[in-house]
């Protein structure tokens, strides 16, 4: 049974570029949610998405926005890179209460 | 006020012993709580969840809830140095729309010492 699956593992871009990370679900999960951790804090939530709607949404500026497929598959777009955006990008999946993450993508900006 | 607090600084404990690991949270609606564990470089683990007052163990690790003192903790019995991560707590925020919508704590490293 493959666990939540996201990519690229690691990237590197520019201020002002834009970026796109992908996350697949754990077999069976209906929901994901995004999160932010910078070095050092814990994950914070940006959004959430069930049925291909935004759910939930964070604290987190409209230039993060996301996409869920008809197969449960996400996107977390952020456009206009700021160096603040560095962080690790987690997806969770979840079908009940019990969220679990994937191994996170680390976004650099410079 | 924060949503979740876990103030304790690192912790180090000699291997073999019980580390003790605490947090608070603001959301007195809140029904579900988690603790995560999270090794250096990694995502986070889902350790436990309790939703009860009371104790929950499984294996080496106990939940502890209450709920009246919005308060959870984790003890590690028999602490090893595969132990040695940074704790999360987390809690379901209470929406409307019934389901997750976690906020965690900012951690706290765990060092077991040989």
């Amino acid at each position: 049974d493959a666990g939540v699956t996201q990519s690229p593992t690691h990237l590197i871009k520019t201020r002002g570029q834009q970026v796109t990370l992908r996350c697949s679900p754990k077999s069976g999960h209906d929901t994901v949610s995004w999160y932010q951790q910078a070095l050092g804090q814990g994950p914070q939530f940006i959004f959430q998405y069930y049925e291909e709607e935004e759910r939930q949404r964070g604290n987190f500026p409209d230039r993060f926005s996301g996409h869920q497929y008809p197969n449960y598959s996400s996107e977390l777009n952020v456009n206009a890179l700021l160096l603040g955006d560095s962080a690790l990008y987690l997806c969770a999946s979840s079908l009940g209460a019990e969220e679990f993450f994937g191994p996170g993508t680390r976004l650099t900006v410079l | 006020q924060k949503e979740v607090e876990q103030n304790s600084g690192p912790l180090s404990v000699p291997e073999g012993a019980i580390a003790s690991l605490n947090c608070t949270y603001s959301d007195r609606g809140s029904q579900s709580f988690f603790w995560y564990r999270q090794y250096s470089g990694k995502s986070p683990e889902l350790i436990m969840s309790i939703y009860s007052n009371g104790d929950k163990e499984d294996g080496r690790f106990t939940a502890q809830l209450n709920k009246a003192s919005q308060y959870v903790s984790l003890l590690i019995r028999d602490s090893q140095p595969s132990d040695s991560a940074t704790y999360l707590c987390a809690v379901n925020l209470a929406t409307h729309y019934g389901n997750n919508r976690l906020a965690f704590g900012k951690g706290n490293q765990v060092v077991v010492i040989p």
